[in-house]
């Protein structure tokens, strides 16, 4: 079955300290794979997207890596800031990466006090 | 660009109503979706949309019907609505590039069914 698990549920750091969250996927055959942010009451917002080919992407203080061989993927947070609290959803996409085969994991919520 | 809208922003129904969520977009975007988001759980596709004219079910069909007449606009209608359907609903929308795509959400729509 496809799935895509995220860990940890939730997350408190402080302000300006760095974060990892990860994403484990049992997805086949794979397209891409992307990390979402969502504030709250909010839709999700696109931060990233990887294909097969790429190991590693980044988006201002995001950086998202995929190792394909062993289904994972991180996003790490550096220095972080207040407006970094959200959750943070990764999806996998299998065949032709069409709407239709998007399997999003349940997020990771990460709050950052001052 | 206003990007996606969706309206109302939130709703409430009694067992047994009937409703459309609605949800447009200015973008010429070819592929629309939509998603219900219940707490704990990831966001789950409801019904989509690869053009105008064209839509097809997502995981989570029964209770929703959907149509495509024109690319900006995708409306999500619950013929009678249910306690079950209570949820967050959130139209998203996409365009193809090479292999994958980038999806835009809207701000989301609130439903309660008493």
């Amino acid at each position: 079955k496809n799935q895509v698990e995220q860990s940890p549920q939730s997350l408190i750091i402080l302000e300006g300290k760095n974060c990892t969250l990860q994403c484990n996927y049992t997805v086949s055959p794979f397209s891409n794979l992307r990390w979402y942010k969502q504030d709250t009451g909010r839709g999700p917002v696109s931060l990233t997207i990887m294909t097969f080919s790429e190991n590693t992407k980044s988006n201002g203080r995001y950086t998202a890596t995929l190792d394909a061989d062993t289904k994972q993927s991180s996003l790490h947070i550096t220095a972080s800031q207040l407006s970094d609290s959200a959750s943070y959803i990764c999806v996998v996409s299998n065949y032709g990466g069409s709407q239709g085969n998007l399997i999003f994991g349940k997020g990771t919520k990460l709050s950052v006090k001052p | 660009n206003a990007g996606v809208t969706q309206t109302p922003k939130f709703q409430v129904l009694k067992t047994g109503q009937s409703m459309t969520l609605q949800c447009a977009q200015d973008m010429n975007h070819e592929y629309m979706s939509w998603y219900r988001q219940d707490p704990g759980m990831g966001l789950r596709l409801i019904h989509y949309s690869v053009g105008a004219g064209i839509t097809d079910q997502g995981e989570v069909p029964n209770g929703y019907n959907v149509s495509r007449s024109t690319t900006e606009d995708f409306p999500l209608r619950l013929l009678s609505a249910a306690p079950s359907q209570t949820s967050v609903y959130f139209c998203a929308s996409s365009y193809r590039e090479r292999n994958t795509d980038t999806q835009y959400f809207g701000p989301g729509t609130r439903l309660t069914v008493l």
